[in-house]
């Protein structure tokens, strides 16, 4: 069974501080999906990673995929408020070969930006 | 635009009634998905549909019902038979072409049991 863990689960960060959660996943993958939703809404995508190494960057936002070791990072550069938001991993349990979209969420990271 | 519509936003519901939650969407994409997503919580699957007239059971199917007669429309029936079924429901679809094409999300259904 494909279990994802994220860690931290909460994070309270000044403005303009740089940081970065963690997704870790069990089995083997190659993709690997990052969403952001803000209170009550729905989830917004925001990274597709789809290789190891793979690495994309959107604004003060970076992610990366390492599948050997099942790890991947969403890099947070110069936090502002706007950011705040929980913050969720997927990962899609086949490597390789069709895939079905079944994806396995982490708990999410609550961030809070603070002034 | 294109996108996916759910409806109703919330719902109330007493316990042993069964209510349907409509999933709309006219991105012409041949998968769809139900998810559930609790407080704190990741969301978990309930069931997904690849294409028409096939479905297929997630982690947690048991109390629900699915149908997919249109390409467009995913609806999911809560029956009396959930044992826990207030949460945030979120229907969603992706391509199947190519490959690791990302899920899209409506904007969620809100149901709870009183």
């Amino acid at each position: 069974e494909l279990k994802v863990e994220q860690n931290p689960l909460f994070l309270s960060m000044q403005e303009g501080k740089n940081y970065t959660i963690y997704c870790n996943y069990s089995t083997t993958s190659d993709r690997l999906y990052w969403y952001r939703q803000d209170p009550g809404k729905s989830l917004e995508s925001l990274f597709v990673l789809l290789s190891n190494g793979a690495v994309k960057q959107e604004g003060r936002l970076m992610a990366s995929l390492d599948t050997k070791a099942r790890l991947s990072t969403l890099h947070i550069t110069a936090a502002v408020h706007d950011l705040s938001a929980t913050y969720f991993c997927a990962v899609d349990g086949t490597a390789g070969g069709t895939s079905y979209g079944k994806l396995t969420f982490g708990q999410g990271t609550i961030l809070t930006v603070h002034p | 635009d294109g996108g996916i519509t759910q409806s109703p936003k919330y719902l109330f519901r007493k316990e042993g009634q069964n209510v349907t939650l409509s999933c709309e969407q006219n991105l012409n994409h041949d998968a769809m998905y139900w998810y559930r997503q609790d407080p704190g919580q990741g969301l978990r699957l309930i069931y997904y549909s690849q294409i028409v007239n096939d479905f297929q059971k997630g982690d947690i199917a048991e109390g629900y019902s699915v149908s997919r007669e249109k390409k467009e429309s995913f609806p999911l029936t809560v029956t009396s038979a959930q044992k826990n079924p207030t949460a945030f429901y979120l229907c969603a679809s992706r391509r199947t072409s190519g490959r690791g094409g990302e899920l899209f999300f409506g904007e969620g259904s809100r149901l709870t049991v009183l």
